[in-house]
């Protein structure tokens, strides 16, 4: 059974950081690339970075470049997402989601405010 | 790249069949085969139910179907039970080499 688990979510001041983890099991993380997405209150779901499996290649949403950074584990099987200079915008849900947005996790929270 | 575009509510009673609709281009939907729907209730994960456009995953119901034809995807579940009331939302893979989403469609059982 895929299993998908997120953990590092909060609350935060705005500027401030966070560090959210997935931890992988169930599939050959190592073969997949790996999502986090987010989702804000009542809105639809958005991409916010992807890695490949080798970690050589990354995206960002523009609305995340050069605040966001995506990295991954294989050893660990988890893939990370270090969030800085936090703004009130990117409150919402965020998932990490395995190749193809199959498999999802529950969610972790972050909410941005002062 | 902007956001599919979906009904943002539907409704229907017990056994009747819906449609849901996914309007996007020639750079996500019109152009790939890469279309997923999911279902999401309140304080959920999102769940596949489609990908790839037409195919079900292992232990979704079989009165979830998915369509595409040029740049709209469609979703129709059959036999509507209480328990599909729900959150639907499309995605696709673009030629940006990201997945966009839909805005999301209620779907309310009368």
């Amino acid at each position: 059974e895929v299993q998908l688990v997120e953990s590092g979510g909060g609350l935060v001041q705005p500027g401030g950081s966070l560090r959210l983890s997935c931890a992988a099991s169930g599939f050959t993380f190592s073969s997949s690339w790996m999502h986090w997405v987010r989702q804000a209150p009542g809105k639809g779901p958005v991409c916010v970075s992807h890695i490949n499996k080798e970690a050589t290649s990354t995206y960002y949403a523009d609305s995340v470049k050069g605040r966001f950074t995506i990295s991954r584990d294989n050893a660990k099987n988890t893939v990370y997402l270090q969030m800085n200079s936090l703004r009130a915008d990117d409150t919402a849900v965020y998932y990490c989601a395995n190749e193809g947005l199959r498999d999802w996790g529950q969610g972790t929270l972050v909410t941005v405010s002062s | 790249q902007s956001a599919l575009t979906q009904p943002a509510s539907v409704s229907g009673s017990p056994g009747q069949s819906i449609t849901i609709s996914c309007t996007g281009t020639s750079n996500d939907i019109g152009f790939y085969n890469y279309v997923s729907w999911y279902q999401q209730h309140p304080g959920k994960a999102p769940k596949l139910m489609i990908h790839d456009a037409t195919y079900r995953p292992s232990g979704v119901s079989n009165r979830f179907s998915g369509s595409k034809s040029g740049n709209t995807a469609s979703l129709t579940i059959s036999g509507l039970q209480a328990e599909d009331e729900a959150d639907y939302y499309c995605s696709s893979f673009t030629s940006s080499g990201t997945w966009v989403f839909g805005g999301g469609t209620k779907l309310t059982v009368l």
